[in-house]
């Protein structure tokens, strides 16, 4: 059975530090695909940075960046300079090989502080 | 244009009632879902379609059925309410190449609130 652990029900920043969040998961596919959301307050859910289970390197966007570390199975999301409008929750996501589902970690809520 | 667009945003209805939430979306994917956020914001998927084909049933209640009738549209429906059934329900899309970097577009949820 597939499963995303994400250990980190909440974090607290100073704005323009660096923030690691981390998941780790769990799956039989050979091939799968892996994700980031962010849930600001007003509730939508925001696709921030995707990672294959074959690429060579770890996925990049804009400020976030996706350390993956395939052996030890996780999936940590680092935001570079973070912004008092990071302040959200985040979710670690995975889709594997063998059917269309998404399923999602419990989140870490961050918060980012003046 | 909203990509995926799901109706209403807010309901708001009593104990064994029947409601509907319906979801929409513009990007030609071939795969719809139906998510249930709890209060802890757990996400929590309930369904997937492709092309019109029920794909995912995950051990949801049968009062709540699912229809597609075209591959944009994938409408929840729920017989019965229970105080329990209060959540966020979010309609998604992806295109269906699986594990490929098809990310799920979501719409901006129904706050569902039964009482």
């Amino acid at each position: 059975a597939q499963k995303i652990t994400q250990t980190q029900p909440g974090m607290f920043v100073q704005e323009k530090e660096a923030v690691t969040l981390d998941c780790t998961y769990d799956t039989s596919d050979p091939s799968y695909g892996l994700f980031w959301y962010k849930q600001p307050s007003s509730g939508e859910m925001i696709f921030l940075i995707y990672q294959g289970s074959y690429d060579q390197q770890n996925a990049t966007e804009g400020r976030y960046s996706l350390n993956f570390q395939k052996a030890r199975k996780s999936a940590n999301l680092v935001i570079s300079a973070s912004q008092l409008g990071d302040s959200a929750m985040y979710f670690c996501a995975m889709r594997g090989n063998r059917d269309d589902k998404i399923i999602f970690g419990k989140g870490t809520r961050l918060h980012i502080l003046p | 244009d909203t990509a995926v667009s799901q109706t209403p945003k807010y309901l708001v209805t009593q104990m064994g009632n029947d409601k509907s939430i319906k979801c929409e979306q513009n990007l030609g994917h071939d795969t719809m879902y139906w998510y249930k956020q709890d209060s802890k914001k757990f996400l929590k998927i309930m369904f997937s379609y492709n092309n019109k084909e029920l794909i995912i049933n995950e051990t949801v209640p049968n009062r709540f059925s699912p229809k597609s009738p075209d591959k944009a549209h994938l409408n929840l429906h729920i017989n019965s309410l229970e105080l329990g059934d209060s959540a966020v329900y979010f309609c998604a899309s992806s295109q269906g190449n699986r594990g490929l970097n098809t990310e799920a577009f979501f719409g901006q949820g129904t706050r569902l609130t039964v009482v």
